[in-house]
């Protein structure tokens, strides 16, 4: 059984305020690693998709960075806006067909 | 912007009752996948379809359940015989390149079995 663990598990933030959230993940037989953004009663939305280690993605003020020797990958969030309250998923592929997915961080952000 | 449709979005049934669950992919992927999340659980995988075949199964993914594609269109996901543990959201999902392509997900199909 692959463990995907995220941190903190929810997050409640002020507007304007910059974040990050944790994605720890098998750091052997890496493949990918996924972030999606689900927000409620929607369906889950890719945001990236990593498979070096010491890659940087950009979307917007969204980023995100990978270590895959040590297992984990950060997603940053700048200048949060309220739009930005969603449950953020990351999935670790170890190049089978199967994502597993960590439990999700909840943001919240505050107007 | 093509997009994974499911229908229903909802349904209640009885413990023991057989069930389908469609999904109208993104026309031009071509690996499959269902996913489910029991409330308050992960995200979990139960299989993956290429070639009008399944290409992985998870634990889960027992005798009850089957998947097909018929018409090369819809994907279903039939439970034979329902139990109160497969209440949880059910997502299929699809993507055009195997493993390091972004998955595109329907919102889902909520099953309750009581």
């Amino acid at each position: 059984i692959l463990n995907v663990e995220q941190s903190p598990q929810s997050l409640h933030v002020q507007e304007g305020d910059s974040t990050n959230f944790t994605c720890s993940f098998p750091s052997s037989n890496f493949y990918a690693l996924h972030w999606y953004r689900w927000e409620t009663a929607k369906s889950p939305e890719a945001l990236f998709v990593m498979t070096l280690n010491g890659d940087e993605k950009k979307k917007g003020r969204i980023s995100a960075t990978l270590n895959t020797k040590e297992g984990y990958s950060y997603l940053y969030i700048k200048g949060s806006q309220p739009e930005d309250s969603a449950t953020y998923l990351c999935a670790f592929n170890n190049a089978g067909n199967m994502l597993t997915f960590g439990g999700g961080t909840r943001l919240m952000v505050k107007p | 912007e093509p997009e994974v449709t499911q229908t229903p979005s909802h349904q209640v049934t009885q413990m023991g009752q057989e069930v389908i669950l469609r999904c109208v992919p993104i026309s031009n992927h071509l690996y499959f996948y269902w996913y489910r999340q029991i409330l308050g659980q992960k995200v979990e995988f139960l299989v993956s379809f290429y070639n009008n075949e399944i290409s992985e199964k998870s634990e889960i993914f027992d005798d009850q359940f089957s998947v097909e594609r018929p018409d090369g269109s819809n994907f279903t996901l039939k439970i034979r015989s329902t139990k109160l543990e497969d209440s949880a959201m059910y997502f299929c999902a699809g993507t055009s390149g195997r493993s390091t392509g972004e998955l595109f997900f329907g919102e889902g199909s909520r099953l309750t079995v009581l």
